[in-house]
């Protein structure tokens, strides 16, 4: 079964910093894109970072840009979001997933990890 | 403010239908293929139709999606108490290089 399994989050002080792992088993995750998203409580999804299969090519929204930094580590199967300089308004449930199809097919994801920032 | 536009809620009668609109532009919709995700209450999401109108292997046919220039929609005939959720569209904008969302319709069956 092709599955994500997400790690890594917790309670952290504003200005801290978190690392968020994401395990694929079932498939070979280097062979595919990958995303990080998130959903801040009461909120919509929000797309944060992707890192594309093949080329490595990075992208990353305005609101992280300079602050998080997405990776692959393909000997481990692993995605990770690393999450500096953290905010309030970076709480929220963080989602790994799949894209199976150039930036707009997320197919599988994780179950999601909470992050919340506060002092 | 989302870059994709969708109505807050949309509600219908148990059996009936309803439609969600998805409004964008050029560079996101205009530009490329659409995929509408259902999240259940505390649950993951889970994507429901991919590249503006195809339906992946388990998701049943009440489910189906459609894009016409700038706006794409998703339609659930047959609705049942268990599609109760929030519906996002999702794609990827070409001249912000980013993934993009709408901000999510809440479906009500009455």
């Amino acid at each position: 079964e092709e599955q994500l399994v997400e790690s890594g989050g917790g309670l952290v002080k504003p200005g801290g910093s978190l690392r968020l792992s994401c395990a694929a088993s079932g498939f070979s995750l280097s062979g595919y894109s990958a995303i990080w998203v998130r959903q801040a409580p009461g909120k919509g999804l929000e797309w944060v970072s992707s890192i594309v299969a093949g080329n490595d090519n990075i992208y990353y929204a305005d609101s992280v840009t300079g602050r998080f930094t997405i990776s692959r580590d393909n000997a481990k199967n692993s995605l990770y979001l690393q999450m500096n300089s953290l905010r309030v308004e970076d709480t929220a449930v963080y989602y790994c997933a799949r894209d199976g199809g150039g930036g707009t097919l997320f197919d599988r994801w994780g179950q999601g990890t909470l992050v919340t920032v506060s002092s | 403010q989302s870059v994709l536009t969708q109505p807050p809620s949309v509600s219908a009668a148990s059996g009936q239908k309803v439609t969600i609109s998805c409004s964008g532009g050029r560079y996101n919709i205009g530009s490329n293929y659409v995929s509408w995700y259902q999240i259940l209450p505390g649950t993951a999401p889970k994507l429901l139709i991919y590249y503006n109108n195809k339906r992946p292997s388990g998701i049943p046919d009440r489910f189906s999606g459609s894009k016409s220039g700038t706006s794409a929609t998703l339609g659930i005939t047959g609705l049942q108490t268990g599609d109760e959720a929030d519906y996002y569209c999702g794609t990827w904008d070409g001249s912000l290089r980013v993934g993009v969302f709408g901000g999510g319709t809440k479906v009500t069956v009455l």
